[in-house]
């Protein structure tokens, strides 16, 4: 399954609205969606499991929807420590657990 | 608190093994959880490698399913990753991680290790 990300590169300023996008090749169940963030000279973070449920300690300004091939997540207020690459990834049973290309959340 | 840390070496030569381990600390490594590898080469983004049960079952990128090896040691609480033949395409931050589980399957990565740093280069 390939996992398409847009926009690559998103500008925005502190306090807007973020949406990312991602695109499956095939249907994902939406139990299987995951996202991540994650910033220069870190690991990834997880933000998002199951398509829309929030990882332990996430703001609750993350929220992740979507199913089949279209995935969605949004940022809903900016705060200046949201700006870095976010990276969603597909787990559905049979592996490879691919990940898509990334988006990189840039301040405006 | 669950704690992962890889090691291994940070200079491998072409053609040679690449050998990397991850010591789990703060969880049994014998708990029910699925525990895997994934790369990022300089400037890019994430590959998904291959991960490994506590009984050894493992699962592989296809794409480098020939040249990686996966195993535990319960009795140490780790898991290690060989990478054989590499060349320089391989250079890139290896991470180790833990798969959730939800209702018995595979889920996502909630757990990360920091990054190792792998160069292939003679």
């Amino acid at each position: 399954i390939v996992l398409t990300q847009s926009p690559g590169t998103l500008s925005l300023s502190p306090g807007e609205r973020a949406t990312l996008s991602c695109r499956a090749s095939q249907s994902v169940s939406s139990s299987f969606l995951a996202w991540y963030q994650q910033k220069p000279g870190q690991a990834p973070r997880l933000l998002i499991y199951g398509a829309s449920n929030r990882a332990t300690g996430i703001p609750d300004r993350f929220s992740g929807s979507g199913s089949g091939t279209d995935f969605t997540l949004t940022i809903s207020r900016l705060e200046p420590d949201d700006f870095a690459v976010y990276y969603c990834q597909q787990y559905v049973n049979s592996p490879p657990y691919t990940f898509g290309q990334g988006t990189k959340l840039e301040i405006k | 608190q669950v704690h992962l840390q890889e090691s291994g070496p940070g200079l491998v030569k072409p053609s040679e093994t690449l050998s990397l381990t991850c010591a789990v600390s703060g969880f049994a490594i014998t708990s029910g959880y699925f525990w895997g590898w994934v790369r990022q080469p300089p400037g890019k983004g994430l590959e998904w490698i291959g991960n490994i049960y506590q009984t050894g079952t493992t699962y592989f990128n296809p794409s480098l399913k020939r040249r990686v090896t996966v195993s535990v040691d319960t009795s140490k609480n780790q898991f290690s990753l060989k990478l054989t033949s590499v060349t320089a395409a391989d250079t890139a931050v290896y991470y180790c991680a833990r798969h959730m589980m939800v209702r018995g399957e595979i889920g996502a990565f909630d757990v990360w290790g920091q990054g190792t740093m792998v160069t292939v280069s003679s």
